[in-house]
């Protein structure tokens, strides 16, 4: 069975850093782009970044350039969301999901991990 | 960046009712565009790609239409498990982006 599963639900204070997961498994992890997805508390999807982890080429929003950190890790088939200081707006559920289409970004996501919510509060 | 204007925000309709969900793009996507749907607490799910295509699995009450900067997601009759909130999303670069959402409630 193809499937993407998230790192579990985290509690942070402002200020500290965070590393949250996305394992692939039942598929070539290397050849399908993953992107990640931020949901808001009551509000829609924005798209984040992507990677592709055959080569890590890495893809950011522009809202989002400077504030995350994306990587991969090919040897475990996992992707990986990084802040390196959070902030109380970081509070939010993210998703990774996988692009439908071998070797390219061109594709809609059709594999989603179940999700990880991230709460920083003081 | 590439808007996506969804409408409407939210529609009422009933089980069994033909329902019609559309997304405007700012510049022109070719067939770059997909709809999901979301249930609360859980991962979106895609319907349609390439605008016009039924994912494997999704049922075919559900159906996709448009190119350019103008498509359509159509629900033939709505079924009780139909009810949630739809997504569209365009890829036609690496940025992508989502349509703000359509929440679909019981009337």
């Amino acid at each position: 069975e193809v499937q993407l599963v998230q790192s579990g639900a985290e509690v942070k204070k402002p200020g500290e850093s965070l590393k949250i997961s996305c394992k692939g498994s039942g598929y070539t992890f290397t050849n399908y782009w993953i992107g990640w997805v931020r949901q808001m508390p009551g509000k829609g999807l924005e798209w984040m970044g992507g990677i592709y982890p055959g080569d890590s080429d890495i893809r950011y929003s522009p809202s989002f350039q400077g504030q995350v950190t994306i990587s991969a890790d090919k040897s475990i088939s996992t992707a990986y969301l990084l802040w390196s200081s959070l902030k109380a707006s970081d509070t939010a559920k993210y998703y990774c999901a996988r692009h439908q289409d071998s070797g390219t970004y061109f594709g809609a996501f059709d594999i989603w991990g179940q999700g990880t919510m991230v709460t920083v509060s003081s | 960046d590439i808007q996506m204007t969804q409408s409407p925000s939210t529609l009422s309709a009933s089980v069994g009712d033909r329902v019609t969900i559309t997304c405007r793009a700012s510049q022109s996507l070719s067939s770059w565009l997909a709809w999901y749907q979301q249930k609360p607490g859980k991962a979106p799910k895609l319907l349609i790609y390439k605008a016009s295509s039924l994912e494997s699995g999704v049922p075919s009450r559900f159906s996709g239409s448009g190119s350019g900067t103008e498509f359509t997601l159509t629900i033939s009759s709505l079924q009780p498990d139909d009810f949630a909130t739809y997504y569209c999303q365009q890829y036609n670069s690496y940025l992508n982006t989502f349509g703000q959402g359509t929440k679909l409630e019981i009337k």
